[in-house]
């Protein structure tokens, strides 16, 4: 079964863009979580995404949002980028998100904002 | 509130000692306690979790141990090896304000020093 994948794989943006994140889980899980990960602050939840909605959200400004499609895949966007936006954003998945399920991470997004 | 603290930030043993990293969390409803793997570049990786109806559980040389009462877990790993050189994360869920999402340490670079 093939693993999260996530697209792009790295991008180069200038403050005040704005950018648009991929995920697509494991074929099966309606699942899918987005995190940011700093060396300053570590791995933070941005938010979670089962079945089109919303359903859990952090405490991240709402210049970030994101989306879900009927096939589980998952976007994530960012507006009014910022210099401290930069960071490697990981998007998580699995069936469907209760407490004792294990998170399967995609490689990952590294965004450089400059 | 929401918390979970790792330590240490920085392990360093010599090939064939073991190492252990301990997290404390402080959600008591928290039962599912993932450990995580992440080599330079890559993503994150499962390696061994725990349920909170068992004390400790053991994967060839990993094991993780939970005391509930305490509310700590640990990760050992015995007999390093140089492959095990990498950033270790732990995480706890967590409901907050009606939102469910996983916390996570803020991670133990290991380096086994052969």
């Amino acid at each position: 079964k093939a693993g999260v994948t996530q697209t792009p794989r790295y991008l180069i943006k200038t403050r005040g863009q704005q950018v648009t994140l991929s995920c697509s889980p494991i074929s099966g899980h309606r699942s899918v979580s987005w995190y940011q990960q700093t060396p300053g602050q570590g791995l933070q939840f941005l938010f979670e995404y089962f079945s089109e909605t919303q359903r859990n959200k952090g405490n991240f400004p709402g210049r970030f949002s994101g989306r879900q499609f009927s096939n589980s895949r998952s976007e994530m966007n960012v507006s009014t980028l910022e210099l401290g936006d930069s960071a490697l954003y990981l998007c998580a998945s699995s069936w469907t998100g209760n407490y004792q399920e294990t998170q399967y991470f995609g490689p990952g997004t590294r965004l450089l904002v400059l | 509130g929401e918390n979970v603290e790792q330590h240490p930030s920085t392990l360093s043993v010599q090939e064939g000692d073991s190492a252990v990293i301990k997290c404390t969390y402080s959600d008591s409803a928290s039962n599912y306690f993932p450990w995580y793997k992440q080599e330079l570049g890559k993503r994150p990786q499962l390696i061994i979790d725990i349920r909170s109806n068992v004390g400790e559980k053991k994967d060839q040389r990993i094991a993780v141990t939970l005391n509930k009462t305490a509310k700590h877990f640990s990760l050992h790993i015995t007999e390093t090896q140089p492959e095990d050189s990498a950033v270790y994360f732990c995480a706890a869920p967590t409901t907050t304000s009606g939102t469910y999402k996983y916390i996570f340490g803020t991670g133990t670079r290991l380096k086994v020093l052969a």
